[in-house]
């Protein structure tokens, strides 16, 4: 059961236009989402996370939205650049007790110059 | 600053042998540590997770096993691989509770022959 989804695995995007990144989650007990960057061969950087509690998130280029009612989220990047180009994987944590997150399968993210 | 060193980076064993994948986290105390397994073309799953010294919880009945025997040490074993023990294995630490973000390791590239 898979309970955060990315269902485009992948997305090609002008450089300097915006990426639009989505994610979608079946469990409402989710309290907080976060966004992860990955290269090939690296381990998963955080990028930015949300609480429940917002609606919105901006650090530099990167925003998050979130929308509870619809359990969705999305990424945006703008303006995209050629370093950007990676696997974007979203990820949903809870008050369960414990510190799990749950990934999404990731999105691959190709910026073309 | 927090650093997380995980090792080999790249591994190729035989079907059959046994395998010990070790994790360390510097300048952090009681983190929570994870392992994780990414499969080619696949999402990250979580494979064990652990707050502390001595517990470690098992997310999927597999032929892996954890271990935790110093507070910043996260040690993934088994006995016999397998075929599809094959992945990248990913190292990651948290402190604290509420969707605290995971800092990975630069991962395992595991190969079985």
């Amino acid at each position: 059961d898979q309970q955060v989804k990315q269902n485009s695995p992948s997305l090609s995007v002008q450089e300097g236009r915006i990426s639009i990144l989505n994610c979608d989650y079946t469990n409402s007990m989710f309290d907080y989402f976060l966004w992860y960057k990955k290269y090939p061969a690296e381990g998963p950087t955080f990028l930015i996370s949300i609480s429940s509690i917002k609606d919105k998130n901006e650090d530099g280029r990167f925003t998050v939205f979130l929308n509870k009612s619809a359990k969705h989220l999305s990424l945006h990047i703008v303006p995209s650049q050629p370093g950007d180009s990676a696997v974007y994987f979203c990820a949903a944590a809870g008050n369960f007790g414990n510190e799990k997150l749950t990934f999404g399968t990731g999105t691959r993210l190709t910026i073309i110059p | 600053s927090q650093t997380i060193h995980q090792w080999p980076a790249t591994l190729v064993q035989p079907v059959g042998s046994p395998l010990s994948l070790e994790c360390t986290v510097e300048g952090t105390s009681n983190p929570n540590l994870y392992w994780y397994r990414q499969a080619a073309g696949r999402g990250l799953q979580l494979l064990f997770y652990s707050v502390g010294i001595g517990q470690i919880s098992s997310e999927v009945p597999q032929n892996l096993s954890a271990s935790r025997p110093q507070d910043r040490q996260f040690i993934l074993s088994s006995k016999k691989l397998l075929l599809s023990d094959s992945g990248f294995y990913l190292c990651a630490w948290s402190v604290g509770q509420g969707g605290q973000p995971q800092h990975f390791g630069d991962g395992t590239r595991l190969s079985i022959l």
